[in-house]
């Protein structure tokens, strides 16, 4: 069975610019959740989704933001970045909300200049 | 509030010796609780799970885990570190209450010595 798959891996922004970033969970996984991985800040929850439903929320600004589609697949957007959203955002996915196990794609590593 | 602590940011250890990584946790009620490994440059992987039951876990790559409700730890050992494991080590706790969300740990860092 595939893992979960970010696209893309690899992305240069400018301070101001907006940005999205796609996840596409295990096969027959419908909850999916967001993290945000930085060297000062560590791993922090952004938010969970299921049935296209936002379950969940971290402490984050209004800038961040998340959608489910009906397949599951998600994605996030980072509106006006700052240099402080340059990070490793980390998707993970659970066959549903109670299960709590999450296997995590291999990320997408934003860098805003 | 729920909190993992590791209180070990940087480990070195000798190739076949042994390993042992701390993690503490505060959580009110019954932890569900994780490992997770993370190469340079890449997602997490998840080594083993600890819900209920026997107290001492098997995970993947030979690694273990005992959960000890009176230390409030998870403590993950091996016990012949391999130059392979060099990685990054997460402890995490789900938050039952708020949909499962993970805590995460600070982390901590192995180096394999030859």
């Amino acid at each position: 069975k595939a893992g979960v798959t970010q696209t893309p891996r690899y992305l240069i922004k400018t301070r101001g610019q907006q940005v999205t970033l796609s996840c596409s969970p295990i096969s027959g996984h419908r909850s999916v959740s967001w993290y945000q991985q930085t060297p000062g800040q560590g791993l922090q929850f952004l938010f969970e989704y299921f049935s296209e439903t936002q379950r969940n929320k971290g402490n984050f600004p209004g800038r961040f933001s998340g959608r489910q589609f009906s397949n599951s697949r998600s994605e996030m957007n980072v509106s006006t970045l700052e240099l402080g959203d340059s990070a490793l955002y980390l998707c993970a996915s659970t066959p549903d909300p109670g299960t709590y196990e999450q296997y995590f794609g291999p990320g997408t590593r934003l860098t805003v200049t | 509030a729920q909190s993992v602590t590791q209180p070990d940011i940087h480990i070195t250890v000798s190739e076949g010796a042994s390993l042992e990584l701390r993690c503490n946790y505060s959580y009110g009620a019954t932890p569900y609780l994780f490992w997770y490994v993370q190469s340079p440059g890449q997602g997490l992987q998840l080594l083993l799970k600890y819900f209920s039951g026997d107290t001492l876990v098997q995970g993947i790559k030979g690694f273990e885990a005992e959960f000890k409700r009176s230390q409030s730890s998870f403590n993950l050992r091996k016990p012949s570190v391999h130059w392979s494991d060099a990685a990054e080590y997460f402890c995490a706790v789900a938050t039952l209450n708020q949909g499962g969300k993970l805590i995460f740990g600070q982390g901590t860092e192995l180096s394999v010595k030859p």
